[in-house]
Formats: C-alpha cells, structure tokens, sequence
C-alpha cells in the first residue's frame, strides 16, 4: 500500500515568488493535514481538510491557503514567499476526521526561500 | 491557547540506559495525548497514543508512557534504550474542542551511542 506521498521533495524559490505543494494520501483516507517544520521549532499546525472542505486552520497569514480535491489529494499554496517560510512542509492523512485516528505522514517538501 | 513543551531538546544516553522523555501540556479539558518518533531518513510515525483508561499506554518497540491528569504530563519511558532508537521524538496533544487540530511539541533528539 502507497503511503501518503508529496510533491516535489526540494522547492527553491526567491522572495514574493509563490510556492505550490502538493500531497496524496493514503488511498481511502479522507482528512488530510499540513504542517510546517521548521528548524528548532517542531511541527506547527497550518492547515486541516476533509471531505474537500478546509475544517480548521492555524495561526499562520493568509498568504498560506490550500485545498482538497475530489479524490482527496491535496494542495498547499504560499503566496509572497518571506525568508521565514524556509522549512520542511508535511503532509499526513487520516483514515476519517475523528479524534482517534492515527495521522500517517509523508516525507515532506523542503522549500527553501532565497 | 493549548501548547506542548518537550523539557529536553538533546538527549545522548549509552546503550542500555533508562530513558524518561518530558512532556506537558497546557489545557484543562479532556485530550488526547500521542508521542510520535522520526528515525533518520524516515516519516514520523506513531509511538504510542492514550485517549482514555489505564493511564499507562504501552507502545512498540518497549516504550511506554504514563499519563498523569493532575500534573498535565504524558511522559515517555524506555527501560533500556538501543543505538536504533536513535530518533526525533515529539509530543502531541489534541484537545476535542478542536478537532482534528493535533498541536505538537518542539521534538527531542535522541542519541544512543553503541
């Protein structure tokens, strides 16, 4: 079985440019999940969706966006790229949105901001 | 607003030396509580989970963990560590007010020396 999968692996990009990530999940998992790592800082929550619709975000400016498609893939948009948006973004899904689902995660896209 | 804090950043032990990791949260009502661990070159997957019950919640590779209400703590304990234990390990707690919001610790670094 596929585990949850991200795209691309390395982005490179200069100030005020605009990065697209991408993520599938698990196949048959609905809720999908991004977060941002960054050094020293652990996982910061961004952004949760699930069944196509954004169910919660965190405390990150609106320039960070996303949504989910009808088969549940992901898209992760940051808008006006800033040097501190330089870190690893994961992805992880979830079978269904409750709270005893285990979040399966993927191997992240390092963006780096020059 | 809820937080997770990880009291050490960078442990290095021996092999076969006793490991408590710390972690506290900061929230009165009712969470659920995950330590999810990191090996090098691999995703973060999970440890170990507690939602309700015994307190002490068992997970794979002999770790455990103790759940103690009153001190707003979820520990993380292994008898007798190995090199491949060596990992990024983070807390993580879900409140139900905010479903499907998994708030993670900053992460500690393990270093078990052969």
């Amino acid at each position: 079985e596929a585990g949850v999968t991200q795209s691309p692996t390395h982005l490179i990009k200069t100030r005020g440019q605009q990065a697209t990530l991408r993520c599938s999940p698990i196949s048959g998992h609905t809720s999908v999940y991004w977060y941002q790592q960054a050094l020293g800082l652990g996982l910061q929550f961004l952004l949760w969706y699930d069944e196509g619709e954004e169910r919660n975000r965190g405390n990150f400016p609106p320039r960070f966006s996303g949504r989910q498609f009808p088969n549940y893939s992901s898209e992760l948009n940051v808008n006006a790229l800033e040097l501190e948006d330089s870190a690893l973004y994961l992805c992880a899904s979830s079978l269904r949105a409750r709270q005893e689902e285990k979040l399966f995660f993927g191997s992240g896209t390092q963006l780096s901001v020059l | 607003a809820q937080s997770v804090s990880q009291h050490n950043h960078h442990v290095i032990l021996s092999e076969a030396a006793s490991l408590e990791l710390g972690c506290n949260y900061s929230y009165g009502g009712t969470v659920n509580l995950f330590w999810y661990v990191q090996y090098p070159g691999q995703h973060l997957q999970l440890l170990l989970k507690y939602f309700s019950g015994d307190p002490l919640v068992k997970g794979i590779k002999g770790f455990e963990a103790e759940f103690i209400k009153s001190k707003f703590s979820f520990n993380l304990r292994k008898p007798s560590v190995q090199w491949s234990d060596t990992a990024e390990y983070f807390c993580a707690v879900r409140t139900l007010s905010n479903t499907g919001k998994l708030i993670f610790g900053q992460g500690t670094t393990l270093q078990v020396k052969p």
